[in-house]
């Protein structure tokens, strides 16, 4: 299993401009989150899924889209950048355990 | 609202000492409590869990246990190494969410 993965690694944005950070995951999990983080702030939660056709917001969805057609994957959508939005995105997934697997990470920077 | 406090960082050591990490929780009922760890350019991965009052959660020699009276979940490890070194974050289930602490940065000096 690849477990949680997330494309790209890296990106760089200018103000204004849209882009979608990519996440899937390979265990058959339903649920699925984004996350940010930043510096002295812990992870805040973005949206999540609990399944296919079902998303819903987290604590700081302004700015942010995501749509689950398909079990495995779970895109997040930044409409219009903003430098706010720069921080390091995490996707994760949950199945019937407790525990929540990270994917790698994407670090975005927004000029 | 359901939250986690954690004490700030960085926290700094001699390999082999012994380490505590405070976490304290606010929440309604009773939730799981986790610990997690995020080696440097990496993801967060699982590193303990509790999911009821008095329960010890263990996992690579360090440990937490919940405890419902102080509403506190404190990581210890009794001999850190180097390669302990890495930001640790306590967290809470909260109704499929989980609520994070800031996160505690650990540098284990040799």
């Amino acid at each position: 299993n690849a477990g949680v993965t997330q494309t790209p690694k890296f990106q760089v944005l200018k103000t204004g401009q849209s882009m979608t950070l990519q996440c899937a995951q390979d265990m058959n999990h339903e649920y699925m989150s984004w996350y940010r983080q930043d510096p002295g702030m812990g992870l805040r939660l973005i949206h999540y899924s609990v399944g296919a056709g079902i998303t819903d917001q987290g604590e700081v969805p302004n700015g942010y889209n995501v749509s689950r057609s398909t079990t495995e994957d779970f895109p997040l959508r930044l409409l219009s950048a903003a430098p706010s939005q720069t921080s390091v995105y995490f996707c994760a997934s949950k199945g019937n355990s407790y525990e929540q697997y990270f994917g790698p990470g994407t670090r975005l920077t927004v000029t | 609202g359901d939250s986690v406090t954690q004490m700030e960082g960085p926290v700094t050591l001699s390999e082999e000492a012994f380490l505590t990490i405070n976490c304290t929780y606010t929440a309604t009922g009773y939730p799981s409590l986790f610990w997690y760890v995020q080696y440097p350019g990496e993801g967060l991965q699982l590193l303990l869990k509790a999911t009821k009052a008095d329960d010890k959660g263990s996992n690579k020699g360090f440990e937490a246990t919940y405890r419902k009276e102080t509403t506190s979940f404190h990581l210890e490890k009794g001999s850190v190494q180097v390669s302990d070194s890495a930001v640790y974050f306590c967290a809470l289930d909260s109704n499929y969410q989980l609520i994070w602490g800031a996160g505690t940065k650990l540098i284990i000096k040799p």
